[in-house]
């Protein structure tokens, strides 16, 4: 079993429509949980970031963590056509631990307009 | 690209040639990672900095070395390329060990290097 698995998608939705990309996990020594939004051939940059179980809002974006679960999710709200990319989810230890980032493969979001 | 520049951006080469990839980067973070990035792998990484003269080997790190003389470059050499190396070579940067103990040190990343490998 991977450390960390995405589904890959692609997930297409209309303009407007609520996303829910989520990561299961393996490790429960994961505390820091982070999402990251990469256009095509592009860098990914940092999203979200959540520490240990619960819900990080940012505007249009929820993050949520689970830990009981080892399930993580991010829901983006009424998207947007400029919210097409791939969607990495990362996950890390904490301290003292083995803290290198593990990431997901992506899931490709398409928002069609 | 936070601070974070890669070159070249593109680079063809044959099968057989040495090839060395450069993140430089401006803010004076002291860890610093080579990542691939492939189809149905995602990103893995190759091999990260702690320090200066201070590397060590990620998942993927067969067929590559690192160099870092200075805190700012982070060097990848494909001492022989092969087809197989042939992917999207992404450098990050972060202030902690794995960049992922808080939002402020977690990893960020430059906008990468595609390489063909024929």
């Amino acid at each position: 079993q991977k450390e960390v698995e995405q589904d890959p998608g692609p997930l297409s939705v209309p303009e407007g429509a609520i996303v829910s990309l989520n990561c299961t996990y393996s490790n429960s020594a994961f505390q820091y949980f982070m999402w990251y939004r990469q256009y095509s051939r592009k860098g990914p940059e940092l999203l979200m970031y959540t520490y240990s179980s619960g819900n990080k809002e940012d505007g249009r974006f929820t993050a949520q963590v689970d830990k009981s679960s080892k399930y993580i999710s991010l829901f983006i709200r009424d998207s947007q056509p400029s919210d097409s990319a791939t969607y990495l989810c990362a996950m890390s230890q904490a301290q003292g631990g083995s803290e290198k980032l593990v990431f997901g493969k992506g899931t490709k979001l398409t928002v069609n307009p | 690209d936070a601070g974070i520049t890669q070159s070249p951006r593109h680079k063809v080469t044959e099968t057989g040639t040495p090839v060395t990839l450069r993140c430089h980067q401006t803010e004076n973070h002291r860890y610093m990672y080579w990542y691939r990035q492939d189809p149905g792998h995602g990103l893995r990484l190759i091999h990260y900095s702690y320090g200066v003269k201070d590397t060590d080997k990620g998942e993927v790190s067969d067929g590559y070395s690192v160099s870092r003389s200075k805190t700012e470059d982070f060097l990848l050499t494909l001492e022989s390329a092969t087809s197989s190396q042939t992917s999207v070579y992404f450098c990050a940067i972060s202030d902690s060990p794995g960049g992922g103990s808080s939002v402020r040190e977690t990893q960020y990343f430059g906008p990468g290097t595609r390489l063909l490998v024929l």
